[in-house]
């Protein structure tokens, strides 16, 4: 099965963006790329997800390559509260419905 | 409104042992969802229920594994002759309307099950 590829780790600066980098490169026809993110102990959350365009929530900004092949989850803004691990997740329809996840990337946000 | 629950937070069991999760969904959410979370891996998806019945059950690893759902709220996932493998958080989530038309949308998760398989 096709997956996702992140990065394992990231640094980011506090209140600066945090792009966080999704290789998605088997992605096809009407497969979305979602994102989640999992605080310690907590359950995953929904950020973002988009198809084709780049997407922009009060959470964050999607920006999907045009050959759809990666994606950059973009946090505008970063905060101590956003250190997570985050997923990024290739939604395949090809006749099931079946989540992808891969191992995510460990945010750090630093002070 | 509450969120979703799931029982036990913590279950411990012995090899060969069988074991049921339960999950409450929030209110009026027609889709419900199992994942499983191993230690260092990633989401691991399960299965689907969109109200009780399951399209997909491909994503559940083996036989020993079953779910149901029924009256289109609780869902019970239960763990026939549990085997070391199979420790892991067991996480369930559900949605609104669920997948129609191949379109996602936003799962709400519970604070999962933390199965130990000794």
């Amino acid at each position: 099965d096709a997956k996702t590829t992140q990065p394992p780790s990231m640094d980011c600066a506090e209140g600066r963006a945090a792009n966080l980098p999704c290789n998605h490169s088997t992605i096809s026809g009407n497969e979305y790329v979602y994102w989640y993110r999992q605080i310690h102990s907590q359950g995953p959350q929904y950020i973002i997800h988009g198809l084709k365009n780049n997407e922009t929530n009060e959470m964050a900004s999607l920006i999907i390559t045009e050959d759809r092949k990666s994606s950059t989850l973009i946090l505008p803004h970063a905060t101590l509260r956003d250190t997570a691990v985050y997923y990024c997740i290739a939604f395949f329809t090809s006749g099931t419905y079946k989540y992808i996840f891969g191992t995510g990337t460990r945010l750090k946000v630093l002070a | 409104g509450a969120g979703v629950s799931q029982s036990p937070s913590n279950k411990v069991t012995e090899k060969g042992k069988d074991v049921e999760l339960r999950c409450d969904p929030i209110s009026g959410h027609t889709a419900l969802y199992w994942y499983r979370q191993s230690l260092g891996q990633g989401l691991e998806f399960l299965i689907y229920f969109q109200g009780n019945s399951a399209p997909d059950k491909s994503g559940l690893p083996s036989d020993r594994f079953s779910a149901e759902r029924t009256g289109g709220s609780v869902s019970t996932l239960t763990i026939q002759r549990t085997q070391q493998e199979d420790s892991a958080v067991y996480l369930c989530a559900s949605s609104r309307r669920g997948l129609i038309a191949g379109v996602g949308e936003t799962q709400y998760f519970g604070p999962g099950t933390r199965l130990l398989v000794l």
